[in-house]
């Protein structure tokens, strides 16, 4: 059974660091892109960050709003995707979601881990 | 960046209705599009990817269609669990921009 698990959510103050995983499980997962999309309370679904597989040089995207903040990575041997962020805004409050990538659509998702950006 | 616009915002419907969901995107996309369902405190689930095929495990009452700017998500017959808020997303390409959301409610 296919499983993914975020974890390391919290309460931050803004310009604070925090590292975000989601750990696989049930497929290979080296074989898979992943992906981060986030929803701030009360709004809709907000793309973060993407990653590619080894094989295809393991891209890594971001959207405007985290470029330069954000690092997506990924260790395979640990089936663990992570998504460190830094320099924390207010604005990155939101539940954080993993996703796997298959045909470009994320098919599988994890339960979300909230973060909360605040003095 | 491509812009991705859903409308309605919200819906009302009655079970057994035949709902429709359009979204249109700021340039062509070719068929890189997937719908999403989500209900309130729960992850997205994948409905449909490459704007008309349905995810496995997916009821047949959804569907979806369009090309190139314009998609549409259709459920054929509203049961009481389609009662959530519905996304269109942009794949493929990067930034992969969600629609604003549609929310179907009673």
């Amino acid at each position: 059974e296919v499983q993914l698990v975020e974890s390391g959510g919290g309460l931050v103050q803004p310009g604070r660091s925090l590292r975000l995983s989601c750990t696989a499980s049930g497929f290979t997962f080296g074989d898979y892109a992943m992906t981060w999309v986030r929803q701030a309370p009360g709004k809709g679904l907000e793309w973060v960050s993407f990653i590619g597989t080894k094989a295809y040089g393991g891209t890594a995207e971001y959207a405007a709003s985290v470029k330069g903040r954000f690092t997506i990575s990924r260790d395979d041997s640990k089936s663990i995707a992570y998504l460190q962020m830094n320099s924390l805004k207010t604005e990155d409050t939101a539940v954080y979601y993993c996703a796997r990538d298959w045909n470009h659509s994320g098919d599988y998702w994890g339960q979300g881990t909230l973060v909360t950006v605040s003095s | 960046d491509i812009q991705m616009t859903q409308s309605p915002s919200s819906l009302s419907a009655s079970v057994g209705d035949r709902v429709t969901i359009t979204c249109r995107a700021s340039q062509s996309i070719s068929s890189y599009l997937n719908w999403y369902q989500q209900k309130p405190g729960k992850a997205p689930k994948p409905l449909i990817y490459a704007a008309s095929t349905l995810q496995s495990g997916v009821p047949s009452r959804f569907s979806g269609s369009g090309s190139g700017t314009d998609f549409t998500l259709t459920i054929s017959s509203l049961q009481p669990e389609d009662f959530a808020t519905y996304y269109c997303q942009r794949s493929f390409n990067t930034p992969r921009t969600f629609g604003q959301g549609t929310k179907v409610e009673i």
